[in-house]
């Protein structure tokens, strides 16, 4: 009964290669996001999605391709990885009209090497 | 660009002791939230002020929202090895996000 879900948990790859990460909510909401945690533990958001649809793209690198084929899942595309990529990337969503209800994924800790 | 700015950055306590956590930004938040974060997991969230002065309880956790909607603290009376975690705060202001603060790594020893 898990509510937000991301897969994988770790990820270790090479400079250069492209990765996915997956995220699946059960929770019927109708916003998702993706947030990344760096080493000093800073939280910040990557990009929102609203009913498939993109609504934030805070200046991220284009290397980084959010996708939703529907509103319960958000995935992360990243191409040719860069050692600044290491960090966890968090998944959350919540419902519309409640900004401040966020629900987190467990997170996905990205090294590359 | 909206930041904010938590204080302490690390805290460790011994069992029983009672410590403050503050949240300080120069911009106005609609609401504010405090979320805790252990390792390997995300962010859970622990409570949502909206009001200016408003004061939540939480059992041993108390939390306030200042005047002009600008800070926060967190209160943990008698503090538990359990209350060990990152503690974050997170400003929600006129558009679609969460503003997360510079978070507190508290651990508290038995």
């Amino acid at each position: 009964d898990t509510a937000v879900s991301q897969t994988p948990k770790y990820l270790v790859t090479q400079m250069g290669n492209d990765k996915s990460i997956k995220c699946e909510q059960n929770l019927g909401h109708d916003t998702m996001y993706w947030y990344k945690q760096d080493s000093k533990k800073f939280l910040k958001i990557m990009f929102s999605y609203n009913n498939k649809e993109l609504i934030i793209n805070e200046t991220v690198p284009n290397r980084f391709s959010p996708k939703s084929p529907d509103k319960a899942h958000l995935n992360l595309h990243i191409n040719s990885l860069e050692l600044g990529d290491s960090a966890v990337y968090f998944c959350a969503s919540r419902r519309t009209g409640v900004v401040d209800t966020q629900y987190f994924g467990p997170g996905t800790r990205l090294t590359v090497l | 660009t909206q930041l904010l700015e938590q204080s302490p950055q690390f805290l460790s306590i011994q069992e029983g002791e009672n410590l403050t956590v503050y949240c300080n930004s120069s911009s106005v938040f609609s609401s504010l939230q405090w979320y805790r974060q252990e390792p390997g997991e995300g962010p859970v969230l622990l409570v949502t002020v909206v009001t200016g002065g408003e004061v939540k309880k939480l059992k041993r956790l108390t939390f306030q929202f200042g005047d002009a909607r600008k800070d926060s603290s967190l209160h943990i009376t008698a503090a538990q090895p359990g209350d060990t975690g990152l503690y974050l705060c997170a400003g929600a202001g006129n558009t679609d996000k969460l503003i997360f603060g510079t978070g507190t790594r508290l651990q508290v020893f038995p």
